[in-house]
């Protein structure tokens, strides 16, 4: 237990439908991560909250919308997908961003599939 | 371009010691942090070096050498619980970590 939640755990969803994940974490922290995690490839970097604002979009399809509405709550929201979207969505929290207070406590995950 | 490479897979014999490499190429260095994933879990923090040396931390050790863009992450009396995945990052000037794509450990009895 790293004290960040993620539901669901699983889904499957078609093409057309409409999902959010959640994530919640329980650390205090002020930073909030979204990854993608894609077999034998290195985590990408979807989007960055700290402080509730936005601070990095890595160039992600508009299909993926972030939410971020306090320090402790973070969502995804996702329409019109694409299969080659399968992948485990991981939520992290870090104390801040910088130096050692990157050290970023990870959810479980939610593993996505996309028919 | 940023990158970390770092070897695939590799397997060793429970009660050995094994060395994972890790070479990263980033705009800025803010760090180098080494990861443990087991398999269906979520990637738990092994440590985190920024100064050039070796940091132990109980059967695990991290070394780095900033000069030469160059990690390792050293594993004593490799117990079989240690068979997993472990992901070299390296934080950028922006503080980003650029992630590789983990070594697979394999422990034999």
């Amino acid at each position: 237990e790293t004290g960040v939640t993620q539901t669901p755990r699983h889904l499957v969803m078609g093409m057309t439908n409409k999902k959010s994940l959640k994530c919640e974490q329980h650390l205090g922290h002020n930073a909030m991560y979204w990854y993608k995690q894609s077999a034998k490839k290195p985590l990408e970097l979807m989007f960055v909250y700290n402080f509730k604002e936005q601070t990095e979009n890595n160039s992600v399809p508009s299909r993926f919308s972030p939410e971020c509405p306090n320090s402790s709550h973070l969502f995804l929201h996702l329409h019109t997908l694409q299969p080659e979207d399968s992948a485990l969505y991981l939520c992290a929290s870090s104390q801040d961003i910088g130096g050692a207070y990157n050290e970023q406590f990870f959810g479980p995950g939610t593993r996505l599939t996309v028919l | 371009g940023q990158n970390i490479d770092q070897p695939t897979e590799m397997t060793a014999t429970e009660g050995a010691i094994v060395q994972i490499n890790c070479t990263y190429q980033t705009s800025g260095f803010n760090g180098l942090f080494w990861y443990q994933q087991h398999a269906g879990e979520a990637p738990t923090f092994l440590s985190y070096n920024v100064l050039d040396g070796l940091e132990e931390k109980g059967r695990f050790s991290s070394f780095l050498s900033r000069s030469k863009g160059y990690s390792y992450l050293l594993l004593k009396e490799l117990q079989m619980k240690d068979s997993a995945s472990y992901l070299c990052a390296a934080a950028d000037s922006n503080y980003q970590l650029i992630w590789g794509a983990g070594t697979k450990l394999i422990i034999k009895p």
